[in-house]
């Protein structure tokens, strides 16, 4: 079925280092991509999202293309900060009403 | 402009017992969602409304678990009765609509239940 897998995490790294969180999903159709973000006792927050091949979402320094040959939606940023500490998913949006599928999350921990 | 609203924050009941979650969502949204996210996972969608209309209620355990949006604004979910594997957070949603065919708008969430079943 439907499913979008994300790496295992979690992942720390020092501020100022490249980040990248692999997110992969099932081609059924031509889903929208989206990264949800969820800060420490925070709800999910949409950070950014792409709804056709070769788009390519970004926010606050952050950046995921939709790769329609490799069924990929990887999460990038250049230089991570303290700040960006927090649970990462991936989610495709599908189907006529719109459902969202979610990866497990990736937690970050970005230490000073 | 307020968001999804949820309430309670926090709930511990015994296996058994009933409980109750409220959500306000986005004044002018149509659709609202209700996730559960066990810990460890992303959510999983339970149900799906369209005003007060039920849109998809594929994954809702409907032996046990019920949802209204009487007057398609605020919604509420119920579990009776609970079981240990209900433990996790129960998250609403909200969005303008949802439209027909690869729909891109955004949903909002609310900060979630977290529930615990002892």
């Amino acid at each position: 079925g439907d499913s979008v897998t994300q790496m295992e995490g979690p992942v720390t790294l020092s501020e100022e280092a490249f980040l990248t969180i692999n997110c992969t999903y099932t081609a059924t159709g031509y889903p929208s991509l989206f990264w949800y973000v969820q800060y420490p006792g925070e709800g999910l927050q949409l950070l950014l999202k792409a709804t056709k091949a070769d788009d390519k979402g970004s926010n606050k320094g952050f950046e995921a293309t939709y790769r329609k040959e490799t069924t990929s939606f990887h999460l990038e940023k250049g230089s991570v900060q303290v700040s960006d500490s927090a649970v990462y998913f991936c989610a495709r949006g599908w189907g006529s009403n719109y459902k969202l599928t979610f990866g497990k999350g990736t937690l970050l921990t970005v230490n000073p | 402009e307020a968001g999804v609203a949820q309430s309670p924050r926090y709930k511990i009941i015994e296996k058994r017992q009933s409980v109750a979650f409220w959500c306000n969502p986005i004044s002018g949204h149509a659709t609202l969602y209700w996730y559960q996210q066990i810990l460890g996972q992303g959510p999983k969608l339970l149900i799906q409304f369209q005003n007060n209309g039920v849109v998809d209620d594929s994954q809702l355990p409907k032996d046990r678990f019920s949802a209204e949006r009487l007057k398609g604004v605020d919604s509420t979910l119920k579990i009776q009765p609970a079981k240990l594997e209900d433990s996790a957070v129960y998250l609403c949603a909200s969005s303008l609509e949802a439209r027909i065919r690869n729909s891109t708008d955004t949903q909002y969430f609310g900060p979630g239940t977290r529930l615990t079943v002892l």
